[in-house]
């Protein structure tokens, strides 16, 4: 699987922006980017996916660079129920054969904090 | 999104017993998804279990371990068994939806002593 790098942490205070970016220098032609987040004692949840486009939703947008090396997460004004970790996750919906088709691979994620 | 309610929610369970966790989605999803999450780490899948075939174990995973079972199109098990204080994890389970992403159940959180 292709692997992404974000950094550990990140701090923002509540009502700004947040960007948080993740770096797939790896990516093939194929695969999307999608984000999830783990709030605290709670399974990861959808954000956001997207494959060559910039991406909005009610919850976030998604930058994804041209050459789609890199991508950010953008969370237009922080509020403390978006303290979280955030993950960016490759995926191909290409791969087959029933065994790793679907599967996400989960890296260390970034931790958000946000300040009240 | 699809809607999973994982049972149980928690346990505490001596070390040597197994226990059975099970996860029912409201609706029929062809694959579900095992995973495990260790205290402060990410998660793991474990296994992709299909309905009508045996489940199919990443690297690090064996059936006797964690065997599964999937009799239908909404519903998975996933078994620990011989439980050892290593195996306290949270243990997720997952399904995929076309166009929104996948949906995690909120998982059970299993303690051995």
């Amino acid at each position: 699987d292709a692997k992404t790098t974000q950094p550990n942490s990140m701090e923002s205070n509540e009502e700004e922006p947040v960007h948080l970016p993740c770096n797939h220098s790896t990516i093939s032609g194929t695969d999307y980017i999608h984000w999830y987040r783990q709030l605290p004692s709670q399974g990861p949840e959808y954000v956001i996916h997207g494959l060559t486009s910039n991406v909005n939703n009610r919850m976030a947008s998604l930058a994804i660079a041209e050459d789609r090396k890199s991508s950010t997460l953008i969370l237009h004004r922080a509020t403390l129920r978006d303290a979280a970790v955030y993950y960016c996750i490759l995926r191909d919906p290409a791969l087959g054969g029933g065994t790793s088709y679907g599967k996400l691979t989960f890296g260390q994620g970034t931790i958000l904090t946000v300040h009240p | 999104s699809a809607v999973i309610s994982q049972k149980p929610s928690r346990d505490i369970c001596q070390r040597g017993t197994s226990l059975t966790i099970q996860c029912q989605v409201d609706s029929q999803v062809t694959m579900m998804f095992w995973y495990r999450q260790q205290p402060g780490q990410s998660l793991t899948l474990i296994a992709t279990a299909n309905q009508g075939s045996e489940a199919t174990y990443e690297s690090g995973f064996v059936i006797d371990k964690f065997p599964i079972s999937r009799p239908n199109l909404t519903f998975s098990t996933l078994t620990v068994s011989n439980m050892s204080p290593e195996d306290s994890s949270i243990y997720l389970c997952s399904v995929e939806r076309s166009g929104s992403g996948y949906t995690f159940g909120s998982g059970t959180r299993l303690t051995v002593v």
